[in-house]
């Protein structure tokens, strides 16, 4: 079957570190992923996304990498603060050139990040 | 700018009665979902929306009803609630080449 799961479900980091939130996938047709970010009481916003003709892509203080070799997403988050606290999500579309976007979320990483 | 707006907020049902969550969006968006998540789960699809008067079904849609008669709303109708319909619901909505935009969600509890 096809899943998207995450290997860590607390990560603990210090405020400054950088931050490494990894998700595999087992679908090796997926070519469209994204990170989104939830907090508590709040719902998922997006963070950044990915297509499988890319390796990297980044934004402002996150990098996501895709090793489509070993099936593998990692969000980098660089100089952790208290506000990047929350869950994690990576999510693969199987919406494929639809428009529509039919998302698969793993169970999600919750980021702890301590003053 | 207000994305998605879902009310309400919170609800306690009584086993066997009926409610509708509201959703609207004024983002003029095609597509509209919705989800729910369980605790400490990740999301998943209930029913989706690709179009006023469009619906289909997604991974989880038993017991549950959707219905698109404008571009805006998406209300999604709960009939003879279950305690396993406790839950957290998130309606969201897309246009054809963008992300997914996600409203505040509404916790629901079924007792």
């Amino acid at each position: 079957g096809e899943s998207v799961g995450l290997h860590l479900p607390t990560l603990s980091v210090q405020e400054g570190d950088n931050s490494i939130i990894n998700c595999a996938y087992s679908n090796s047709a997926s070519d469209y992923f994204i990170w989104y970010k939830q907090e508590s009481g709040k719902g998922p916003q997006f963070i950044i996304d990915i297509r499988s003709n890319m390796d990297k892509r980044q934004g402002q203080r996150v990098t996501v990498l895709l090793n489509k070799t070993v099936k593998h997403l990692s969000l980098q988050i660089a100089a952790t603060q208290p506000g990047d606290s929350a869950v994690y999500f990576c999510a693969e579309n199987k919406g494929r050139n639809t428009g529509f976007q039919k998302l698969v979320f793993g169970t999600g990483t919750r980021l702890l990040v301590s003053p | 700018n207000a994305g998605v707006t879902q009310t309400p907020k919170f609800r306690i049902l009584k086993i066997g009665q009926s409610m509708t969550l509201q959703c609207t969006q004024d983002m003029n968006h095609n597509y509209m979902y919705w989800y729910r998540q369980d605790p400490g789960m990740g999301l998943k699809l209930i029913y989706y929306s690709v179009g006023a008067g469009i619906t289909d079904k997604g991974e989880v849609p038993n017991g549950y009803n959707v219905s698109r008669s404008t571009t805006e709303d998406f209300p999604l109708r709960l009939e003879l609630a279950a305690p396993s319909q406790t839950s957290v619901y998130f309606c969201a909505s897309s246009s054809s080449v963008n992300t997914i935009y996600f409203g505040e969600g509404s916790w629901l509890t079924v007792v």
